[in-house]
């Protein structure tokens, strides 16, 4: 297995642009989670989802946007890219049936937003 | 919703040494509660974790403790060693979905 891979790793914005950061998981879990890693700081929930075509929003959904059309894909739309959302976005993803709720996180992906 | 609260931001100890994280949370309804280690450049990795009807729970040098009355619950690592040196964040699950809300980490530094 996979387990959770993102796309890309890196990327650079100019503000005002989008991009979606791909997430996507072969461990067929029901709920997948994006989180963002400011410098220096801890994990802040952003979206997360309990399954194909239902989402919530976590801590700080302002400025983003996400779909769950299959089990294993979770994407995170960014629109109108501002210099805030300069950060490192993890995926992730567990199980209800699986080992507590263990959460899986993906590498990362590294925005920039100038 | 939950708060959970995580000091010391920075601790250095010397190789050997123990050293104690500790974190407080908010929501009395919370039930598992897991700690991750996150290397520099990488991504968080579960070291230990446990539950709200466990007050202790130990693995090889890492354990640990829960205080329900109290809402309070420390990771301890003892005899630490140079490779134990990361950024370790605590977390509480809130039920819905089993989203886990995220302390603010403590970066341990490990000297030889």
């Amino acid at each position: 297995n996979a387990g959770v891979t993102q796309t890309p790793k890196f990327r650079i914005l100019k503000i005002g642009q989008s991009m979606t950061l791909q997430c996507t998981q072969d461990m067929n879990h029901n709920y997948m989670y994006w989180y963002r890693q400011d410098p220096g700081m801890g994990l802040k929930l952003i979206y997360y989802s309990v399954g194909a075509g239902i989402t919530d929003k976590g801590e700080v959904p302002n400025g983003y946007n996400v779909s769950r059309s299959t089990t294993e894909d979770f994407p995170l739309r960014l629109e109108l890219a501002a210099p805030s959302q300069t950060s490192v976005y993890f995926c992730a993803s567990s199980s209800p049936s699986g080992r507590l709720n263990e959460q899986y996180f993906g590498p990362g992906t590294r925005l920039t937003v100038t | 919703g939950e708060n959970v609260e995580q000091h010391p931001s920075t601790l250095s100890v010397q190789e050997g040494d123990s050293a104690v994280i500790k974190c407080t949370y908010s929501d009395s309804a919370s039930n598992y509660f897991p700690w991750y280690k996150q290397e520099l450049g990488k991504r968080p990795q579960l070291i230990i974790d446990i539950r709200s009807n466990v007050g202790e729970k130990k693995d090889q040098r890492i354990a640990v403790t829960l205080n329900k009355t109290a809402k309070h619950f420390s990771l301890h690592i003892t005899e630490t060693q140079p490779e134990d040196s990361a950024v370790y964040f605590c977390a509480g699950r809130n039920n819905q979905g089993g989203k886990l809300i995220f302390g603010q980490g403590t970066e341990l530094s490990v000297k030889p």
